[in-house]
């Protein structure tokens, strides 16, 4: 069973400064990896995916994925306080009779000062 | 392209009634989700459809929940008698194959 794990739970930075999330994943055929951003009460925004060990960069949102150590990071550039929202981490892996399973951690909650 | 739609967007019940969700995903769509998203935790997958067969439903309360997708489209998910700790959004998401998962807006369910 996939198991997908995030931390921090909470992170505090003040503006301008890099924030970094981390989510871990058990299952070494996950070929699929996202991360959201859901504002409080609203619907799930997605920032960027990830397919392949490396980087990917979309704005001042990047991806790290390494999957030999089952982990992928994002980093925010210059976060601003309109960033304060929670980041999930979703894993995704083809299931059973060839559906696709998405599998989301539980999230880390970014506070950005001003 | 019309996205994932939603229905009730809220719900407010007292234990022990009952209530369905519905979802319309985007057409063409072949897989549809599920999800329970308790307030400040991450989404919770409940069941899933690869057109109208069930692909995983193991972590549905099966004595409560249940859920449907008869022609491979839309989509419902029923509860019968609402328990306190069922409180939370309910997520339907669709994607066709291994592209990008949309999600629709959630309903928002309160047991009282």
């Amino acid at each position: 069973q996939q198991k997908v794990q995030q931390s921090p739970e909470s992170l505090t930075v003040s503006e301008g400064a890099m924030a970094s999330l981390n989510c871990t994943f058990s299952d070494g055929t996950s070929n699929n990896f996202r991360w959201y951003r859901q504002h409080s009460a609203k619907g799930l925004e997605v920032l960027v995916s990830i397919f392949s060990d490396g980087e990917k960069e979309e704005g001042r949102f990047t991806a790290h994925l390494n999957r030999a150590n089952l982990h992928v990071s994002l980093h925010i550039r210059e976060p601003q306080p309109s960033d304060s929202a929670v980041y999930l981490c979703a894993v995704s892996m083809w299931g059973r009779t060839n559906a696709y399973k998405v599998i989301f951690g539980k999230g880390t909650h970014l506070h950005v000062l001003p | 392209e019309a996205g994932v739609t939603q229905s009730p967007r809220y719900a407010v019940l007292q234990e022990g009634q009952a209530v369905s969700f519905w979802c319309d995903p985007i057409s063409g769509h072949d897989t549809l989700y599920w999800y329970q998203q308790p307030r400040d935790q991450g989404p919770q997958l409940l069941v899933y459809f690869r057109d109208e067969a069930v692909i995983d439903n193991s972590q549905l309360p099966s004595d409560r929940f249940s859920a449907v997708r008869p022609k491979g489209t839309n989509s419902t998910l029923k509860i019968q008698s609402a328990k306190q700790g069922d409180t939370a959004t309910y997520l339907c998401a669709s994607s066709f194959g291994g592209g990008e998962v949309f999600f629709g807006k959630g309903t928002r369910l309160t047991v009282v």
